[in-house]
């Protein structure tokens, strides 16, 4: 089964960092470009980052661009999330995504979410 | 950034009837060079993760029940419940993957009238 885990969310003062964890089972992890979307309370989805299968190319929104590093580690199977200079607006539940075969950016498997909070 | 502009905001539909939600992007997102229009939608309910439902604007991911179907080209497109089932409440999103960043709508609210 497909399956992916996220971990590492939790309160942090603004300012401050976090390093949130998605692990993956049930497929061929390198082969896959990976995303983070996340939602705010009561609001809609915003895609975050994304990173190719190699981990050679990666991608951002504009509002992280800058603070937040996105990476995998495939002899890991893990996509993980470095998030700098952390904002109030960047409380949210984050989700990471596999990208459907081939398609990228568009995304077939999700996992539960990880909540971060920020906050004084 | 390419915008996405979803309508209604929500809706309230009767049991075993039609719903339909729309989807406007600010520039087409489709490519010429493939045919392919790069829109998807999403069905997320309560406390759960997004699920996908079609991909290029109108192919319906496995598993999806027939009554969902995606119709639209270019920057105008639609997602249709073809009789509204209760498990079908759920917030609607369309996201384009034309480019950078890969931009959602704001969201629908499917509600049982």
């Amino acid at each position: 089964e497909v399956q992916l885990l996220e971990s590492g969310g939790g309160l942090v003062q603004p300012g401050g960092s976090l390093r949130l964890s998605c692990a993956a089972s049930g497929f061929s992890f390198g082969s896959y470009v990976m995303s983070w979307v996340r939602q705010a309370p009561g609001k809609g989805l915003e895609w975050v980052s994304a990173i190719s299968g190699s981990g050679g190319s990666t991608y951002y929104a504009d509002s992280v661009k800058g603070r937040f590093t996105i990476s995998r580690d495939n002899s890991k199977n893990t996509l993980y999330l470095q998030m700098n200079s952390l904002r109030a607006e960047d409380t949210a539940v984050y989700y990471c995504a596999k990208e459907k075969n081939m398609i990228v950016a568009v995304m077939d498997v999700w996992g539960q979410g990880t909540t971060v909070t920020v906050s004084s | 950034d390419i915008v996405m502009t979803q309508s209604p905001d929500s809706l309230a539909v009767s049991l075993g009837e039609r719903a339909t939600i729309n989807c406007k992007s600010s520039q087409s997102v489709f490519y010429s060079s493939n045919n392919k229009n790069y829109l998807a939608w999403y069905q997320q309910k309560p406390r759960q993760p997004p699920k996908l439902l079609f991909y290029w604007a109108s192919t319906r991911e496995s598993g999806v029940p027939d009554r969902f179907s995606g119709s639209g080209s270019g920057t105008d497109f639609t997602l249709t419940i073809s009789s509204l089932q209760a498990e079908d409440v759920a917030v609607y999103y369309c996201q384009q993957y034309y480019s950078t960043p890969y931009t959602f709508g704001q969201g629908t609210k499917l509600e049982i009238k």
